[in-house]
């Protein structure tokens, strides 16, 4: 069965900081891998999904970047983090066209 | 640009009583649509989906309605169970594309 990791589960960072969220999949080959941010009531917001290795498509213009070195290996980074960065951070999977997609448990970022 | 949007930020109901949850979407691309429950500190889980073919989808208790035409679709959930308590979020997505767009939730509160 497929299974989707993502760590760490709770993260506590000084503004200005680097980041690296790391999300990996197993049971699968080739999925699409998506990063969601769900900020504080608000719903999630897609920030970027990968159909392949080294294949990136972003949303949002921010100050994160996403980078796929492995096909079930997904990591989310920033050079220096803002406030506003804060939220929680979701890994989802899916494969083919119209399926559904499967969310990591989240990592929860507080920039102080 | 919310293309997916769910107008209810909370709803409560009793128990047995049956829930209704709604979403409306603007994009005429999408396909593809799918109802996911997200308890606090989890990723959200896939409960239910519908494809732009069907007006109504059945799984147990939960039934989800789809009217294109008003672009409008519902998760029924009867009857409702307090461990139904928690956020669901309306997605959405076009049939040959990666870019799945979520609502930003509906709190849901089964009192016993």
């Amino acid at each position: 069965s497929q299974t989707i990791h993502q760590w760490p589960a709770t993260l506590v960072q000084p503004v200005g900081s680097p980041l690296s969220l790391e999300c990996t999949v197993e049971g699968t080959s080739n999925p699409n891998l998506y990063w969601y941010r769900q900020a504080a009531g608000r719903g999630l917001q897609l920030l970027f999904y990968s159909v392949g290795i080294g294949q990136i498509s972003s949303e949002v213009p921010q100050n994160l970047s996403a980078s796929r070195p492995q096909d079930r290996q997904f990591i989310l980074s920033s050079k220096k983090l803002l406030l506003s960065d804060s939220g929680f951070y979701l890994c989802a999977w899916s494969v083919g066209g119209a399926t559904e997609a499967f969310f990591g448990q989240g990592t929860r970022l507080t920039v102080v | 640009d919310q293309q997916v949007k769910q107008n209810s930020p909370s709803l409560s109901v009793q128990e047995g009583r049956i829930s209704i949850l709604n979403c409306d979407y603007t994009n005429s691309m999408f396909d593809y649509f799918l109802w996911y429950k997200k308890y606090p500190a989890e990723g959200p889980t896939f409960l239910i989906s519908i494809s732009s073919i069907k007006d109504k989808n059945e799984d147990g208790r939960f039934t989800v309605f789809l009217n294109k035409s008003a672009k409008h679709l519902s998760l029924h959930i009867v009857p409702s169970q307090p461990g139904d308590s928690a956020v669901y979020f309306c997605a959405a997505r076009p049939y040959n594309n990666n870019d799945m767009r979520f609502g930003a939730g509906t709190r849901l509160t089964v009192k016993p």
